[in-house]
């Protein structure tokens, strides 16, 4: 089963444009990871932020983590035709296992 | 170095088939994952070893699909009297630790049940 649920769904913008994707998730985890996904195979690791950290960059990504609300959110800045891609988020549970739960993904297009 | 490889990157095979899917993980890497992914989802995991263990096996759909890791390194995940709702891409993931890192995926598997 699905952990959590990406927003939205799809997302198109402009080149140089900003794109944010939202995560929700249910249960308490040790922390939260992100991955972007081309063309429906292998996934790349981005960022990954741990249950007590609230904010996290690396390059021109962003992640934010709010464990009271179960959220995070992943910001793109300036993104680039290249960034175009599934991106998903993934959460490791607190206890005993060490699997990740992903979310259903936000689909990003950049036009050029 | 080298990435975590999958073998073979395409199967078709016929409803009652039994297949095998292979992962070969970066090396040195103690931890492996399988996970699965249909079309328009996110991965589901499947099972995840710890050394030549399955430390949690949880994902599993039920008894058809099993999986082995006898030395330590190379995988194998086969399924049984394979249906199609089995149709999806296969993908394994290490790590060189476990308890929360990141995992790196391989390109994965994609298997099409007729």
């Amino acid at each position: 089963s699905q952990q959590g649920e990406e927003d939205p769904q799809a997302l198109s913008i402009q080149e140089g444009e900003n794109a944010t994707m939202n995560c929700s998730y249910k249960t308490s985890i040790n922390n939260l990871q992100w991955y972007r996904q081309n063309s429906g195979r292998g996934l790349v690791h981005l960022i990954l932020i741990r249950s007590n950290e609230r904010e996290k960059h690396s390059g021109r990504l962003r992640v934010t983590l709010d464990t009271s609300k179960k959220s995070s959110s992943l910001l793109i800045t300036a993104s680039r035709a290249a960034d175009t891609a599934s991106y998903f988020c993934a959460t490791g549970p607190m206890y005993n296992t060490d699997k990740l739960i992903f979310g259903t993904g936000t689909r990003l297009q950049v036009f050029p | 170095g080298a990435g975590v490889s999958q073998t073979p990157s395409n199967k078709v095979t016929e409803k009652g088939k039994y297949v095998e899917l292979r992962c070969d993980p970066i090396s040195g890497h103690t931890a492996l994952y399988w996970y699965r992914q249909s079309l328009g989802q996110g991965p589901e995991f499947l099972i995840y070893f710890q050394g030549t263990g399955a430390a949690d096996d949880s994902g599993l759909p039920n008894d058809r699909f099993f999986a082995v890791r006898p030395e330590g390194s190379v995988s194998t995940l086969k399924i049984q009297r394979t249906e199609r709702g089995d149709s999806a891409v296969y993908l394994c993931a290490s790590s060189p630790t476990v308890l929360g890192n990141e995992q790196f995926f391989g390109p994965g598997t994609r298997l099409t049940v007729l």
